[in-house]
């Protein structure tokens, strides 16, 4: 398998104009998750999907920030209008199944799409 | 919500010298904690991981250990390489079903040779 595989790897965009970060998780995983990584704020957990359905979006900065999952082998995160402070590393991740009786399960991030926002 | 508390935030140690980063937890059900090793410029990979129901396990140069009552976990790297040099994150997730792993800041390691 490929891995998980993000497009773009990099995006350099104007300040009000939408960006669109695809992501294709590993075959056979029904777990996908979007970070955004920042110096200032980490590895922080936007949202993630479980069988193609939103199960958190609590971590979603503001109403700019949109995610869909349209089917088992892709998802989308949105962001309209961008701004400045949206620059960042954003990963999306994918895993094999829900959580058993001991916990989780490994998560598989993908190279991640850095973007600048003038 | 579950939080992870990482230290320390940097760590520089000599070649063949040990390496111990510690992490604390706030949700007593939270029964999953991996740890993540992340290159410069590189994506975060897994390195090794702990459930709830062991209390150390070791994979090569790597060894976790997990205290449930204290609410902490750690990592020991003995024998450091260069190679070593990274960011590591710890992380923390509870319960069954769906899961949503709470990372830690992450401890930016420097092996000098």
């Amino acid at each position: 398998d490929a891995g998980v595989i993000q497009s773009p790897r990099h995006e350099v965009t104007e300040m009000g104009q939408e960006v669109t970060l695809r992501c294709k998780p590993i075959s056979g995983h029904n777990s996908l998750f979007w970070y955004r990584q920042t110096m200032m704020r980490g590895l922080e957990l936007l949202i993630y999907f479980n069988n193609n359905v939103p199960i958190d979006d609590s971590g979603m900065p503001e109403d700019r920030f949109s995610a869909k999952m349209p089917n088992a082998s892709f998802s989308t995160l949105k962001i309209q209008p961008s701004e400045p402070r949206d620059s960042a590393v954003y990963f999306c991740a994918s895993s094999l199944g829900l959580a058993g009786a001991t916990g989780g399960n490994e998560q598989f991030f993908g190279p991640g799409t850095r973007l600048t926002v003038l | 919500g579950e939080n992870v508390e990482q230290h320390p935030s940097t760590l520089s140690v000599q070649e063949g010298d040990s390496a111990v980063i510690k992490c604390t937890y706030s949700d007593s059900a939270s029964n999953y904690f991996p740890w993540y090793k992340q290159e410069l410029g590189k994506r975060p990979q897994l390195i090794i991981d702990i459930r709830s129901n062991v209390g150390e396990k070791k994979d090569q140069r790597i060894a976790v250990t997990l205290n449930k009552t204290a609410k902490h976990f750690s990592l020991h790297i003995t024998e450091t390489q260069p190679e070593d040099s990274a960011v590591y994150f710890c992380a923390a997730s509870m319960g069954t079903g769906y899961q949503k792993v709470t990372f830690g800041t992450g401890t930016k390691l420097q092996v000098i040779p």
